[in-house]
């Protein structure tokens, strides 16, 4: 495998369900970000992990919880969510947080989320 | 804080036609500029970037030069393709910024046979 790569690329669950995404990349990045891209909606930064460690909480509501047990490995676990929660949600990683080239982010191809 | 603006969409143009998506920024300090593309069915990925004034970032036939006098970083192609429908995102990464990168909202591109 190259890249990022996130499973499962489509996910239909219930409200009252428990879920989680998972985001591998094989890059050798020590940053890597979930985003939520909602139809007709900017594309909305929700976390920012830099060496395995949380840096950036954008307001995310509590349901949805990410972990990064590695450098290489982000999760973001989705538990009683809501139909407004069903969107694209994308991983990327990128070399540094830093400024310059460094920061060109690589996505994943995304996990399409519907929420009944 | 920053800020990217981007062309709203959506643009239609015929096959070989010019392109231009216009994007301006507003940074602090000294940014790097990027565009991605999304395919349909697809995450972004990276099309080209400028990480000083005066860059003039290329790939795959589209150009954009960065403007520090003027803030910003257009997109251009001297002659689309049915096969560059897609939606483009303008962004920047500002270091002090904790490493987040400011994504405009997406020009989506319709190019016709």
């Amino acid at each position: 495998e190259t890249g990022v790569t996130q499973t499962p690329r489509h996910l239909v669950m219930g409200m009252t369900n428990k879920k989680s995404l998972k985001c591998e990349q094989h890059l050798g990045h020590n940053a890597m970000y979930w985003y939520k891209q909602s139809a007709k909606k900017p594309l909305e930064l929700m976390f920012v992990y830099s060496l395995e460690e949380r840096v950036e909480n954008n307001s995310v509501p509590s349901r949805f919880s990410p972990e990064c047990p590695n450098s290489s490995h982000l999760f973001l676990h989705l538990h009683t969510l809501q139909p407004e929660d069903s969107a694209l949600y994308l991983c990327a990683s990128s070399q540094d947080i830093t400024s310059g080239s460094y920061n060109e982010q690589f996505f994943g191809p995304g996990t399409r989320l519907t929420v009944l | 804080g920053d800020s990217v603006t981007q062309m709203e969409g959506p643009v239609t143009l015929s096959e070989e036609a010019f392109l231009t998506i216009n994007c301006t920024y507003t940074a602090t300090g000294y940014p790097s500029l990027f565009w991605y593309v999304q395919y349909p069915g697809e995450g972004l990925q990276l099309l080209l970037k400028a990480t000083k004034a005066d860059d003039k970032g290329s790939n795959k036939g589209f150009e954009a030069t960065y403007r520090k006098e003027t803030t910003s970083f257009h997109l251009e192609k001297g002659s689309v393709q049915v096969s560059d429908s897609a939606v483009y995102f303008c962004a920047l990464s500002d270091g002090g910024n904790a490493g987040k990168s400011t994504f405009g909202d997406g020009t989506t591109l319709t190019v016709k046979p």
